[in-house]
């Protein structure tokens, strides 16, 4: 069974900050990598997808994949109350099968 | 803009009864999903299909059965619902090729409680 990890939280910190998020994946041949963001009680949606080992960066956003340690994170930097959201770590294998991870909250305090 | 359309956006059921959720994307997708999403976890994948006549298992497939007879449908039945089957449902679609990032549409979910 294909699995991607990722700590629940929830995670907390001040506004301002840099706020760390984690996920590791099973299967060593996925291709495609995403971070979902989904605020309570509404559907997710994509905030940064990743498909080569290395830092991609989108705003106040970066990314970061390391396929020797089935690993991925996301930053976050110059966290905002409007950042508290539920963050999804996604992983596309087979070309078309995506699996997502538990989520991990996080809340960003004024 | 409609992208992603899920009906009804809410339902409640008894043990033992059936009832179909609907899904209609218009973005002409190839491929499309089903999850679930029980409260505080993230997404399970259902099923999924990769074209009209093309279906397969995902994580937690036992309960349901899914048709995809056309690009834009992908309904998911229930059939004699459980209460280990209420949770929120999301639609999703999405296209693979050079130009896509793989990005999935989520339609707007149906929460559906068994009891």
């Amino acid at each position: 069974q294909k699995e991607v990890e990722q700590n629940s939280g929830p995670l907390s910190v001040p506004e301002g900050a840099i706020a760390s998020l984690n996920c590791t994946y099973s299967d060593r041949g996925s291709q495609s990598f995403f971070w979902y963001r989904q605020y309570s009680g509404k559907s997710p949606e994509l905030i940064m997808f990743i498909y080569s080992n290395g830092d991609k960066e989108d705003g106040r956003f970066t990314a970061q994949l390391n396929k020797a340690s089935q690993y991925v994170s996301l930053l976050i930097r110059d966290s905002q109350p409007s950042d508290s959201a539920t963050y999804l770590c996604a992983v596309r294998y087979g070309g078309f099968k995506t699996i997502f991870g538990a989520g991990t909250r996080l809340f960003v305090k004024a | 803009n409609a992208g992603v359309t899920q009906t009804p956006k809410f339902r409640i059921l008894k043990i033992g009864q059936s009832m179909t959720l609907q899904c209609t994307q218009d973005m002409n997708h190839n491929y499309m999903y089903w999850y679930r999403q029980d409260p505080g976890m993230g997404l399970k994948l259902i099923y999924y299909s990769v074209g009209a006549g093309i279906t397969d298992k995902g994580e937690v497939p036992n309960g349901y059965n899914v048709s995809r007879s056309t690009t834009e449908d992908f309904p998911l039945r229930l059939e004699l619902a459980a209460p280990s089957q209420t949770s929120v449902y999301f639609c999703a679609s999405g296209q693979t090729g050079v130009e896509n990032t793989g990005e999935l549409f989520f339609g707007e979910g149906s929460r559906l409680t068994v009891l």
